[in-house]
């Protein structure tokens, strides 16, 4: 069965750091998605993405991060300085489709820590 | 953010045991909602996916919802050790947004044989 996958599994960073989370939405989606979980807390929101843009963005998803499609199966998420508030996991998710609400299909996420 | 409210538990049954997880929300734009399963570090998996109101069945599992209370269930029959997760309510209106999910806080469910 078709899956997202992630890379890395878990990423450790120093504060101020950039790091580049990475995923391969399952092939035949269209529309992609970031959100992201930080311990303990809800699932939240980032950012959705449809034909190499951004459809929308959450009040988190601010000018520290960044979303790009570099081919034809990756789709990254960039966060430029990061900071220890930015320790989460962190999943992407894809759907074939995108109007309101279709399933959506999450990766087994990244755990990225902020030392 | 109070848009979906979910009791935490933790909640503990036998194995064997009909279990019901439930979810209010406030936002009465919601038409699309979801169940989503999470082992421990995992991401979520998709288990339901209903549209406005009414029920759905899937095996074991059935999904009510009920837009006028503003409230989804998730039952669980004969519940199995393998059950056992933490089960996030998950809920999307049709607007402007595209897709964006608005998640419960989860509900920590542990099956004992």
């Amino acid at each position: 069965e078709p899956e997202v996958t992630q890379t890395p599994s878990h990423q450790v960073t120093q504060m101020g750091q950039e790091v580049i989370l990475r995923c391969v939405p399952i092939s035949n989606h269209l529309y992609f998605y970031w959100y992201r979980q930080i311990l303990g807390q809800k699932v939240e929101f980032l950012v959705s993405f449809y034909n190499n843009e951004i459809s929308e963005k959450s009040e988190i998803f601010d000018d520290q991060f960044s979303v790009e499609r570099p081919d034809g199966s990756n789709f990254t998420l960039k966060i430029r300085s990061t900071k220890l508030e930015d320790s989460a996991m962190y999943f992407c998710a894809s759907s074939p489709q995108g109007v309101g609400g279709n399933e959506q299909y999450f990766g087994p996420g990244t755990r990225l820590t902020v030392t | 953010q109070k848009e979906v409210e979910q009791d935490p538990g933790p909640l503990s049954v036998p194995e064997g045991a009909i279990v019901s997880l439930n979810c209010t929300y406030s936002n009465s734009a919601f038409q699309y909602f979801m169940w989503y399963r999470q082992y421990s570090r995992k991401g979520p998996e998709l288990l339901m996916y209903t549209y406005s109101s009414g029920n759905k069945e899937d095996g074991r599992f059935t999904a009510q919802v009920d837009k006028s209370s503003k409230y989804i269930s998730l039952f669980i029959r004969d519940s199995q050790p393998s059950d056992s997760a933490t089960y996030l309510c998950a809920m999307s209106d049709r607007g402007s947004t595209l897709g964006r999910l608005y998640f419960g806080r989860g509900t920590q469910l542990t099956v004992w044989p």
